[in-house]
């Protein structure tokens, strides 16, 4: 079973719909995040959360929200959806370095496929 | 500011010849330094890391990378590069002391028989 799990995996919706993609991770991480992948633009941080009651906001995260309902959990909702926000979406997780804040390596799902008509 | 360049976007190879995608950053000291492979359809595998030590790191699927301070660089090579290594390649940034990592933009590696 694979450590990342992200659902749905594609997903089609209209302009002004909410929804939700979730992930889960067998990994035991604290540490959790939710990237979007435009093409030519690389990955851009959307939201991480460090434990359950810790959630930050990344680079890129107006439109968006996060629910970490569990330390395996970690949910994005967008909203009202707008079609600029159609991309490919990654969540990962990761441990830290020693007790820094550094990241260690992060771990990728299989990416969630978003299309806003 | 911190950030990560990939210079070349798109880079085409023969199978059997050598690979080196660059990798700069930008970053006042040393940081931690990696790179990813995202296969078509897939999320983003890691290939090596640099954290410290030796400068010359080695991977998985026969790539390495050579991290030189002088030139802020990280470099990811192959020897001889396999048409399964068509892929898109990111080089990412985690400056020390800080809890997220930066991504370049991306090499997209195609490789003809």
């Amino acid at each position: 079973d694979a450590d990342v799990t992200q659902t749905p995996r594609n997903r089609i919706t209209k302009t002004g719909k909410r929804i939700m993609l979730e992930c889960s991770q067998t990994k035991g991480h604290d540490r959790m995040y939710w990237y979007r992948q435009d093409p030519g633009l690389g990955l851009r941080l959307i939201y991480y959360s460090f434990d359950v009651k810790d959630i930050n906001k990344g680079e890129i995260s107006d439109g968006y929200s996060v629910s970490r309902q569990a330390q395996a959990k970690f949910s994005l909702s967008l909203e009202s959806a707008i079609p600029n926000q159609t991309a490919l979406y990654f969540c990962a997780t990761s441990d830290r370095i020693s007790q820094g804040k550094s990241t260690d390596t992060q771990y990728f799902g299989p990416g969630t496929r978003l299309t806003v008509l | 500011a911190q950030s990560v360049t990939q210079p070349d976007i798109h880079i085409t190879v023969s199978e059997g010849a050598s690979l080196e995608l660059r990798c700069n950053y930008s970053y006042g000291a040393t940081p931690y330094l990696f790179w990813y492979v995202q296969s078509p359809g897939q999320g983003l595998q890691l290939l090596l890391k640099y954290f410290s030590g030796d400068t010359l790191v080695q991977g998985i699927k026969g790539f390495e990378a050579e991290f030189k301070r002088s030139q802020s660089s990280f470099n990811l090579r192959k020897p001889s590069v396999h048409w399964s290594d068509a892929a898109e390649y990111f080089c990412a940034v985690g400056p020390y002391n800080t809890d997220k990592l930066i991504f370049g933009t991306g090499t997209r590696l195609q490789v003809f028989p």
